[in-house]
């Protein structure tokens, strides 16, 4: 079965400090990677995606994530956090051939200024 | 609309009444789906829909759970004889479909807060 594992449910950073959300997942196949960020009382809104093309993938607001097949990894990463990141971020999969996003239990991110 | 919109954003029901929940997808989206998010937790799947069929209902966790988009654009999730382990955040998504690959971006609505008391 395809899953996804945020390994930290809780991280805290300093503002202007990097940011590191770990993911794995499970995947028999070629998955669809994603994230997702959810700020309180909002929708989900999606940050950036990996669809086998480059394994370094931009997103919006200056995060990044990295595809690492021999890790199955799919990190996430800002080079300087900021007051406005603070929120949930989602790892999704979705299975080669099916349209069934897998959603990982979420890693509550805090900012301290 | 610009967005998936979902109504009504609250709803506060009794245990053991019947309640619905309504999604207007984006313009064009012909994949529709819903998802249930409890506190604490990331969004569980329940229903995909293809234009009007349902193409994935296995997530919906019994028979007291009905989806319907009759026209293949709007759609409701319909809840019956509502429990209080029925309350969580109920959202609705859409995509346009893409045959033989995955990879699909999903839009999401703001969702609807379901409490049942």
């Amino acid at each position: 079965a395809q899953s996804v594992t945020q390994l930290d449910s809780h991280v805290s950073v300093s503002e202007g400090t990097p940011v590191l959300l770990r993911c794995n997942y499970s995947s028999s196949y070629s998955p669809s990677l994603f994230w997702y960020v959810q700020h309180p009382n909002k929708g989900l809104q999606l940050l950036l995606k990996y669809t086998s093309a480059a394994t370094l993938v931009k997103g919006i607001n200056g995060f990044e994530a990295e595809f690492k097949k021999s890790e199955t990894s799919f990190h996430l990463t800002k080079p300087s956090a900021h007051m406005s990141d603070a929120a949930e971020y989602f790892c999704v999969v979705t299975p080669s051939g099916t349209y069934k996003y897998i959603f990982g239990t979420g890693t509550r991110l805090k900012v301290l200024a | 609309g610009a967005g998936v919109s979902q109504t009504p954003s609250n709803k506060v029901t009794e245990k053991g009444k019947y309640v619905e929940l309504r999604c207007d997808p984006i313009s064009g989206h012909t994949a529709l789906y819903w998802y249930r998010q409890s506190l604490g937790q990331g969004p569980e799947f329940l229903i995909y829909f293809q234009g009007t069929g349902a193409a994935d209902d296995s997530g919906l966790p019994n028979d007291r759970f009905f989806a319907v988009r009759p026209e293949g654009s709007v759609s409701t999730l319909k809840i019956q004889r509502t429990e209080r382990g029925d309350s969580a955040v109920y959202l609705c998504a859409s995509s346009l479909l893409r045959r033989r690959r995955s990879g699909n971006t999903i839009y999401f609505g703001e969702g609807s807060w379901l409490t049942v008391v």
